[in-house]
């Protein structure tokens, strides 16, 4: 079955540096997404991503964060100066198409980041 | 206007009994309204989904109840299995062009199903 695989699957960090977490979507979705999820807390969303461009991105999602999708697989999402409160677990997801019939999103397993 | 709220925050089934977790929403505009099973160390799944135009939907063990007049929704597990034992979120999303992927979603609920 195909899957949306992430890494890396944890990452610790000092305050202030900059990390990329990776993402590869199922090959024939159309739409790429970032969520988080704080320890013990919901899932919250971070930004979608169509046709090379952000979709729609939430207030968490501000000018230290950026999503690029350098080439044909993979999907990526940079901070640029982490804080302590970057630490969550970092899902990526991605889906087919935008109507809900059949635009189930999948999730990846998530990338944990730490920041220290 | 934005959020969903969920409850029980975490639910002890015996097996064989039934799980019901509930959702309330505030922003009339979302149109579709999933729910979501993770397990400790996934990321979270589809497990059914229900769009406001039909007031129940069933697939196996799993439905979900609509009640779009309360703004109220629900998930019910039949003959609750242990391997059911997990962390369900609800979510609830505006359906056009691209919102259909920005979920809002509740805070969980952790159902353990007890042997």
């Amino acid at each position: 079955e195909p899957e949306v695989t992430q890494t890396p699957s944890h990452q610790v960090t000092q305050m202030g540096q900059e990390v990329i977490l990776r993402c590869v979507p199922i090959s024939n979705h159309l739409y790429f997404y970032w969520y988080r999820q704080i320890l013990g807390q919901k899932v919250e969303f971070l930004v979608s991503f169509y046709n090379n461009e952000i979709s729609e991105k939430s207030e968490i999602f501000d000018d230290q964060f950026s999503v690029e999708r350098p080439d044909g697989s993979n999907f990526t999402l940079k901070i640029r100066s982490t804080k302590l409160e970057d630490s969550a677990m970092y899902f990526c997801a991605s889906s087919f198409d935008s109507d809900a019939n059949t635009g189930e999103l999948f999730f990846g397993e998530g990338s944990r980041l730490t920041v220290l | 206007q934005q959020q969903v709220k969920q409850s029980p925050q975490s639910l002890i089934v015996q097996k064989g009994g039934i799980s019901i977790i509930n959702c309330a929403y505030e922003n009339t505009a979302f149109d579709y309204f999933p729910w979501y099973q993770q397990f400790p160390g996934k990321g979270p799944a589809l497990l059914i989904a229900i769009r406001p135009d039909v007031s129940e939907k069933k697939e196996g063990r799993f439905t979900i109840s609509f009640n779009k007049s309360a703004k109220q929704f629900s998930l019910h597990i039949m003959d609750s299995q242990p391997g059911d034992s997990a962390t369900y979120f609800c979510a609830a999303s505006l359906d056009y062009g691209g919102s259909q992927g920005n979920l809002i979603f509740g805070k969980g609920t952790k159902l353990s199903v007890k042997p």
